[in-house]
């Protein structure tokens, strides 16, 4: 247990449907991240939140659409989806990365959301 | 562009020692870190680097070279339960952006 929690841990949706992952921290972390990891391809971060301040990523589709309503709670909404975007989803949470902090602000993973698309 | 490599797979026997190598080409440079992946799980902390030299924990040590763009991870006294994924990643732009590499997974043989 790493005080990040991710529900549902899989899904499975057609490219028709609209779906919601959610993630929750108790850390009394200030940051947030979706990341997507492929088989064969390096983690590849989706999204940050930062003292609830978003970081867009440009070359994240516009069917994925992040949500932080909370520090603790990061969500991320799924429409029309393609058969390419089954993945891992993983959401992580940090202490706002600050120049010298010690530790540098390292990141908690949760267990992570197996999404299919068919 | 953003660019790590990595060493894709590696194999070491027990209580043997292993270097796993990272290069970076970034935009920018405000730290480097190591996590950890077993199988079917999440990244896991293992070391964080912004200076350059050696940071030692237990068995695992990491070294960075900024000058060079290069780091390395050292695993001694290799138990069979190091076998997983080493992610290497760096942080640009104050943490608004974190860049990994494809990973190295490391086989421990008896």
């Amino acid at each position: 247990e790493t005080g990040v929690t991710q529900t549902p841990r899989h899904l499975v949706m057609g490219m028709t449907n609209k779906k919601s992952l959610k993630c929750e921290q108790h850390l009394g972390h200030n940051a947030m991240y979706w990341y997507k990891q492929s088989a064969k391809k390096p983690l590849e971060l989706m999204f940050v939140y930062s003292l609830e301040e978003r970081v867009e990523n440009n070359s994240v589709p516009s069917r994925f659409s992040p949500e932080c309503p909370n520090s603790s709670h990061l969500f991320l909404h799924l429409h029309t989806l393609q058969p390419e975007d089954s993945a891992l989803y993983l959401c992580a949470s940090s202490v706002k990365f600050l120049p010298g902090l010690a530790g540098g602000g390292e990141q908690f993973f949760g267990p992570g959301t197996r999404l299919t698309v068919l | 562009g953003q660019n790590i490599d990595q060493p894709t797979e590696m194999t070491a026997t027990e209580g043997a020692i292993v270097q796993i190598n990272c290069t970076y080409q970034t935009s920018g440079f405000n730290g480097l870190f190591w996590y950890q992946q077993h199988a079917g799980e999440a990244p896991t902390f293992l070391s964080y680097n912004v200076l350059d030299g050696l940071e030692e924990k237990g068995r695992f040590s990491s070294f960075l070279s900024r000058s060079k763009g290069y780091s390395y991870l050292l695993l001694k006294e290799l138990q069979m339960k190091d076998s997983a994924s080493y992610l290497c990643a760096v942080s640009v732009n104050y943490g608004q952006n974190f860049v990994f590499g494809p990973g190295t997974r490391l086989s421990v043989l008896p």
